[in-house]
């Protein structure tokens, strides 16, 4: 079975600076895709970014990139110039051969004036 | 409407009594999933519909839970008889369709409390 591993639970970050959360999955697949989700207080999951597999460049939406290392199972997302509104849990999730995702435990961002 | 809606947003209820969940997807998308979190378990698969048919029912926890989807749209996830243990988030998602690529759009789920 696909297992999502976050190792930090908590992380904070002064505004304007930039962040790395940590996630590694383990999988015996070789097709497949990896997203991050942001949770705000409110509850809904937002898709912030997603990465396929087969891709090597690595995925970059305005502030948020990926770094995706194939080899080592490693799928980190990187916060650019974090703003207060980036502050929520924020999840790695894994999707194979199942339609189901995967999720890791969540990483929750704070992000300080 | 836009997005994924669910309601109620909150809910509680006693022990032992019956509820019912609601979750009405993006229009047009055919894949529909629910899923669970808690505190302690974090996020979990309960079951995924194609269409009407539920293919994956792999993550209900037991058989007290039950969904069901009707004209390729709404759905609706029952538990019964609740326990504490039910307590938890219950977020539902839909996708345009099925297969890796397909991004699942998310509600801001119903949060049950079980008194």
């Amino acid at each position: 079975a696909q297992t999502v591993t976050q190792s930090q639970p908590e992380m904070s970050v002064q505004e304007a600076e930039t962040v790395t959360l940590s996630c590694t999955y383990d999988t015996s697949e070789s097709d497949y895709y990896l997203f991050w989700y942001k949770q705000p207080p409110s509850r809904q999951m937002i898709l912030v970014i997603r990465q396929e597999a087969y891709k090597q460049q690595n995925a970059t939406e305005n502030r948020f990139s990926v770094n995706f290392q194939k080899a080592a199972k490693s799928f980190s997302l990187k916060i650019s110039d974090s703003q207060l509104g980036d502050a929520a849990m924020y999840f790695c999730a894994y999707k194979g051969g199942s339609e189901k995702l995967v999720f890791g435990k969540g990483t929750k961002l704070t992000v300080n004036p | 409407g836009a997005g994924v809606s669910q309601s109620p947003s909150n809910k509680v209820t006693e022990k032992g009594k019956d509820v019912e969940l609601r979750c009405d997807p993006i229009s047009g998308h055919t894949a529909l999933y629910w899923y669970r979190q808690s505190l302690g378990q974090g996020l979990e698969f309960l079951i995924y519909f194609q269409g009407n048919s539920a293919p994956d029912k792999s993550g209900l926890p037991s058989d007290r839970f039950s969904a069901e989807r009707t004209g390729g749209s709404v759905s609706t996830l029952t538990i019964q008889r609740t326990q504490q243990e039910d307590s938890a988030v219950y977020l539902c998602a839909s996708s345009l369709s099925s297969g890796r690529a397909n991004i699942q759009y998310f509600g801001a789920g119903t949060r049950l409390s079980v008194l």
